[in-house]
């Protein structure tokens, strides 16, 4: 299952810098990318996400980056606080297939 | 948003049983999903649950260990049979509702097999 990948496997950031999540996709279908971050021993929440009508989807201090051509996205976290430190995952979906395929996750800690 | 509620929460069980888990949603969904996370790890698809039809596996799950049932669109049940130490993991419901755009996790089953 290996259709989304995400690097790095981990990120330290001091707080206040920008954290930059990298994620890739193979299959061209997928039309839906969605953004997870999962604290210890919670389940999995949703955190922003876009379509590939866009290039840029903007929630406060998270931003996805979205180029088509290459099937790459990022997630820029600005002004990284503690609180932020999780697991992000990146996931991808299709019209259509409807279930959700996870990549492997960037383990974020943000050092105050 | 959807909310999914699962039970049990956790459960320890013996080598060789079975272990049923449980997934309501407070709303009819259009599909309802089945995740495996081992501990720091990805979530792994496992399986799709159709309503009233056999489930919908990947690669390397069966309906033999795991068995999904889903009699209606606010329900659906997974079984481990013949639970094994590898088998300990957490197990995560999912559904999507209509739009395609709200995905939403119950609070996960934490298993270990001993």
């Amino acid at each position: 299952q290996q259709q989304v990948r995400q690097s790095p496997q981990s990120l330290t950031v001091w707080e206040g810098e920008t954290a930059i999540l990298n994620c890739s996709y193979e299959d061209s279908t997928f039309d839906y990318f969605p953004w997870y971050w999962q604290f210890p021993r919670e389940s999995p929440a949703l955190l922003i996400a876009i379509r590939p009508v866009s290039n840029k989807k903007e929630d406060g201090r998270f931003t996805i980056f979205f180029n088509k051509r290459e099937k790459k996205l990022s997630l820029h976290i600005t002004d990284s606080q503690p609180g932020d430190s999780a697991t992000y995952f990146c996931a991808a979906s299709a019209t259509g297939g409807y279930k959700v395929v996870f990549g492997s996750g960037t383990r974020l800690l943000v050092s105050p | 948003s959807v909310l999914l509620y699962q039970k049990p929460n956790r459960d320890i069980c013996q080598s060789g049983t079975s272990l049923k888990i449980q997934c309501v949603a407070d709303s009819q969904v259009v599909s309802m999903f089945w995740y495996q996370q081992f501990q720091e790890q990805s979530l792994m698809l496992m399986a799709t649950a159709n309503e009233g039809s056999e489930a919908t596996y990947e690669s390397g799950f069966t309906k033999d260990k795991f068995p999904i049932s889903r009699p209606n669109l606010t329900f659906s049940t997974l079984t481990v049979n013949n639970a094994r130490p590898g088998d300990s993991s957490i197990y995560f419901c999912s559904s999507r509702d209509k739009t395609g755009s709200d995905y939403t996790f119950g609070s996960g089953t934490r298993l270990l097999v001993i």
